[in-house]
């Protein structure tokens, strides 16, 4: 079975921590994203990698930067976590050339920042 | 099914019967449309897909209807099950044809 792996459910970390937060695929996939979810916003893009070693922004990536030394792991970092970056933080990943099925979710990293 | 504020619209129905979810896209280049579920504690998982030659595709008892003039796509449940209740959003490949747009969801409650 196909998967996508995020390292954490939870984390709670204090104002100011660098925070990673890990997310690894199995499919070979050359596409992999980094999404948050808030009640109400849905699914917000905050940084997209087509190969390794290559990031693009998303939509929101202000605070966040991403490493991609590996195909198969995209590592989200805050670099000084702040209480508004409390949230749900869903990796996906899809291969290249199209989007048949669209994406591969993982579980999510539901994190707290106090 | 477009969300209000922080607060997420909610269909609440009775064990058994049908239930309809809709979404109103954002983009008219987008030619390919995805349905989430996603339950609680869970990423979202694939439901159904349809590109936009098509109007309608049938799954196991999801039905996915696109309507390209009005830009709005809806997804149907039949006979619907507690294991129906979940958050349910749309996403669309928008402008550029590689990266799906996710609408908000909209949290559907089966009753038994």
């Amino acid at each position: 079975d196909v998967k996508v792996t995020q390292s954490s459910r939870y984390l709670v970390k204090r104002t100011g921590e660098k925070v990673f937060l890990e997310c690894v695929q199995d499919m070979d996939h050359e596409n992999m994203f980094w999404y948050r979810q808030d009640p109400g916003l849905g699914l917000r893009l905050i940084y997209f990698s087509y190969d390794v070693k290559m990031k693009e922004k998303g939509d929101i990536p202000e605070g966040y930067s991403v490493s991609r030394e590996k195909k198969e792991r995209f590592s989200l970092i805050l670099e000084s976590a702040s209480t508004n970056q409390t949230s749900m933080y869903l990796c996906a990943s899809s291969p290249a050339g199209g989007l048949n099925y669209g994406y591969t979710f993982g579980s999510g990293t539901r994190l707290t920042v106090v | 099914g477009e969300s209000v504020g922080l607060h997420l619209p909610t269909l609440s129905v009775q064990e058994g019967d049908n239930s309809i979810i809709n979404c109103a896209y954002s983009n008219s280049a987008s030619d390919y449309f995805i349905w989430y579920k996603q339950e609680s504690g869970k990423g979202p998982q694939f439901i159904i897909d349809i590109r936009s030659n098509m109007d309608k595709r049938q799954g196991q008892r999801v039905t996915v209807l696109l309507n390209k003039t009005v830009k709005h796509l809806s997804l149907q449940i039949a006979a619907t099950q507690p294991g129906d209740s979940a958050v349910y959003f749309c996403a669309e490949n928008g402008e550029y044809g590689n990266k799906l747009v996710f609408g908000a969801g909209t949290i559907l409650r089966v009753k038994s």
